[in-house]
């Protein structure tokens, strides 16, 4: 069955660094991933998508890449502040089909 | 992009009663999804919702438990049946607009509880 993985359920980082957030998946090949932010009592904010055939993708101080040899994608947050603190989910697609989120990292961008 | 608002935005029910959820979007989509988000943990969806066509359900979600109503292009609706405090959790609504690469736009959700 299909199973997507985040590298752990909390990450806590000073502010300024770079956050590196991971999302691991297996049985599955999905033709987009998606990043989404989630604040305490809101739904998803859908923050970057990234295609099986691109390798990186940048918006602002935000960075995805995607291996689909090594089925994985790394979310990066550059000059990281405490508004950045949330909760980041990884979500698989295939065209509109299989939908999956992973369970989320909780990230903690201390001043 | 599309603004979604889903009533009410939390309830307190008693077992065995139903509640229905509903969302509203301010434009016409034609995939609507409903998830479910228990607490601490990620979001797994229920059904996929389109106008026209009776809902299609996840592995573990069944039709009587969950009925979903599509009327037109920019409404939908969640029953919870006959519940018990299992089904405590932040139901949530969301959209895919087509032509943005299947990014969905999420309401702010409903959060249940069940005693």
């Amino acid at each position: 069955s299909q199973k997507i993985e985040q590298n752990s359920e909390a990450l806590n980082i000073q502010e300024g660094k770079t956050a590196t957030l991971t999302c691991n998946y297996t049985n599955y090949s999905p033709a987009y991933l998606q990043w989404y932010r989630q604040d305490p009592g809101r739904g998803p904010v859908f923050l970057l998508l990234i295609r099986e055939n691109e390798k990186e993708k940048r918006k602002e101080r935000l960075k995805v890449t995607f291996d689909t040899t090594l089925k994985q994608s790394l979310f990066h947050i550059t000059a990281s502040q405490p508004a950045d603190s949330a909760t980041y989910l990884c979500a698989l697609d295939n065209y509109g089909q299989n939908f999956v989120f992973g369970p989320g990292t909780r990230l903690s961008v201390l001043p | 992009s599309a603004v979604i608002s889903q009533k009410p935005s939390r309830d307190i029910c008693q077992r065995g009663t139903s509640l229905t959820i509903q969302c509203q979007v301010d434009s016409q989509v034609t995939m609507m999804f409903w998830y479910r988000q228990q607490p601490g943990q990620s979001l797994t969806l229920i059904a996929t919702a389109n106008q026209g066509s009776e809902a299609t359900y996840e592995s573990g979600f069944v039709i009587d438990k969950f009925p979903i109503s599509r009327p037109n292009l920019t409404f939908s609706t969640l029953t919870v049946s006959n519940m018990s405090p299992e089904d405590s959790s932040i139901y949530l609504c969301s959209v895919g607009v087509a032509g943005i690469y299947n990014e969905q736009f999420f309401g702010p959700g409903t959060r249940l509880t069940v005693l």
